[in-house]
């Protein structure tokens, strides 16, 4: 199947420091990406829908200044939690449609830690 | 709305047979998937159904689908301590930008 990643893995950072996290389709490309949330032992919480070329769509509730997305190319997309906080601490997934727009395939998510 | 629920908790003895549960809402739903996610990753495609479809086999996984009453299950044979994980059910539709997540079942297989 496709593969979709993401990197860092993790990442500790101070508050008040900014942090991006990229996703990239390897072997697909991919005009929409989706961002995710998680708290632990909760559903994934979908942030935004990533547009290649364009404006990224945010889900109610979710700061589009403080979560900047950027989707530069078919390939990639990433997500920069600015001024980053210990309320921000969360495990962040990125996904992306394979072409025939049918599967979601995930990336192996980044777990933020902010102190 | 859409909705999507399933059980929150499942355990089973290895080498049983394991069935996680899922219902929707959606009616017009096209796709209906099951994820698998291990602690600290992403998710994993383990297998998904079309809407007109009321089975599928993957080796040791089997989807069963009830359209009439938005049923949707996940069957895993001789279940392994591997196998220990969140599952997750989805839909969505074609077109459809979302995919709409139930909120898992973490399945426990005992040794």
């Amino acid at each position: 199947g496709a593969v979709v990643s993401q990197h860092p893995s993790w990442v500790i950072c101070k508050s008040g420091t900014s942090v991006k996290i990229e996703c990239r389709s390897l072997d697909f490309q991919a005009t929409t990406m989706f961002w995710y949330r998680q708290f632990p032992k909760q559903s994934l919480m979908l942030m935004a829908t990533s547009n290649e070329g364009s404006k990224a769509t945010y889900e109610q509730g979710v700061e589009k200044d403080k979560f900047l997305i950027n989707h530069a190319s078919l390939t990639l997309s990433t997500l920069t939690v600015t001024s980053a906080h210990p309320e921000d601490s969360s495990f962040y997934i990125c996904s992306a449609r394979d072409r025939q727009g049918e599967k979601l395939f995930f990336g192996s998510g980044t777990q933020l830690s902010v102190l | 709305g859409e909705d999507v629920e399933q059980s929150l908790f499942l355990s089973v003895r290895e080498g049983d047979s394991s069935v996680i549960n899922c219902t929707y809402t959606d009616s017009s739903s096209t796709y209906l998937y099951w994820y698998k996610q291990e602690p600290g990753a992403g998710l994993q495609l383990l297998t998904y159904i079309f809407s007109n479809m009321d089975m599928k086999q993957d080796q040791r996984l089997t989807v069963l689908l009830n359209k009439k009453d938005k049923h949707l299950s996940l069957r895993i044979a001789d279940t392994q301590t591997g196998d220990s994980a969140i599952y997750f059910c989805a839909e969505s539709k074609t077109g459809g930008f979302k995919t709409i997540f139930g909120a898992g079942t973490r399945l426990f297989v005992k040794a």
